[in-house]
């Protein structure tokens, strides 16, 4: 059964950096790509940032373009979020979920139950 | 990239059925077959229910239905239960190499 555990997440001061992970199990994870979708206290969904599974290319949000980064390492199953100057807007839940294959947008199935992460003075 | 337009909320008594919109633009739900929906219940992890407009994911079931029509996809529940009660997102894919989910739906079951 495949799985996601994502961790990083924490309290943070506006202008600080932080990084998720996503740690993957139960599937081939170079085979997958992979993406970030955020959700703020009591808001909607918000997609983040994309991955190819092979990691030769990546897609963002405008919301986060040029702060945030997402990146892989298949050797060790694992997703990343780079998250740079973050301001009190970035205060969410993130997750982490897989694609359908290597379609990045065709649906996201499992999620991971989240990292929080907290942007405040 | 503007969030897809759907119904703050909508209710249903079980055994009936209910349809929910998701109404975009032709860059995004209008111009490409990868619509999603997702559903998420209170302090759960969103659950895949429909992808490619009108797949179902194994395990999902059938009394869930997804379709296309313009700009505006539709995902409906027939029978409704009350473990459907939950929220529900659409998603597309978009011109911008982007992905955009709607603002998202209030199933009560009454």
């Amino acid at each position: 059964e495949a799985q996601l555990v994502e961790s990083g997440g924490g309290l943070i001061r506006p202008g600080g950096s932080l990084r998720l992970s996503c740690e993957a199990s139960g599937f081939t994870f170079s085979n997958y790509a992979m993406t970030w979708v955020r959700q703020a206290p009591g808001k909607g969904l918000e997609w983040v940032a994309s991955i190819r599974g092979s990691g030769s290319e990546t897609f963002n949000a405008d919301s986060v373009r040029g702060r945030f980064s997402i990146s892989r390492d298949n050797s060790m199953n694992t997703l990343f979020l780079q998250m740079n100057s973050l301001t009190v807007e970035d205060t969410a839940l993130y997750y982490c979920a897989r694609g359908a294959g290597n379609f990045v947008f065709r649906g996201f199935d499992p999620w991971g139950q989240g990292t929080l992460v907290t942007v405040s003075s | 990239q503007s969030a897809l337009t759907q119904p703050a909320s909508v209710s249903g008594s079980p055994g009936q059925s209910i349809t929910i919109s998701c109404t975009g633009t032709s860059s995004d739900v209008g111009g490409y077959d990868y619509v999603s929906w997702y559903q998420q219940h209170p302090g759960e992890a969103p659950k895949l229910m429909i992808y490619d407009v009108s797949n179902r994911p194994s395990g999902v079931s059938n009394r869930f239905s997804g379709s296309k029509y313009g700009n505006t996809a539709s995902l409906k529940i027939s029978g409704l239960q009350a473990e459907d009660e939950a929220d529900y997102y659409c998603s597309s894919y978009t011109t911008s190499r982007t992905l955009v989910f709607g603002g998202g739906t209030k199933l009560a079951v009454l």
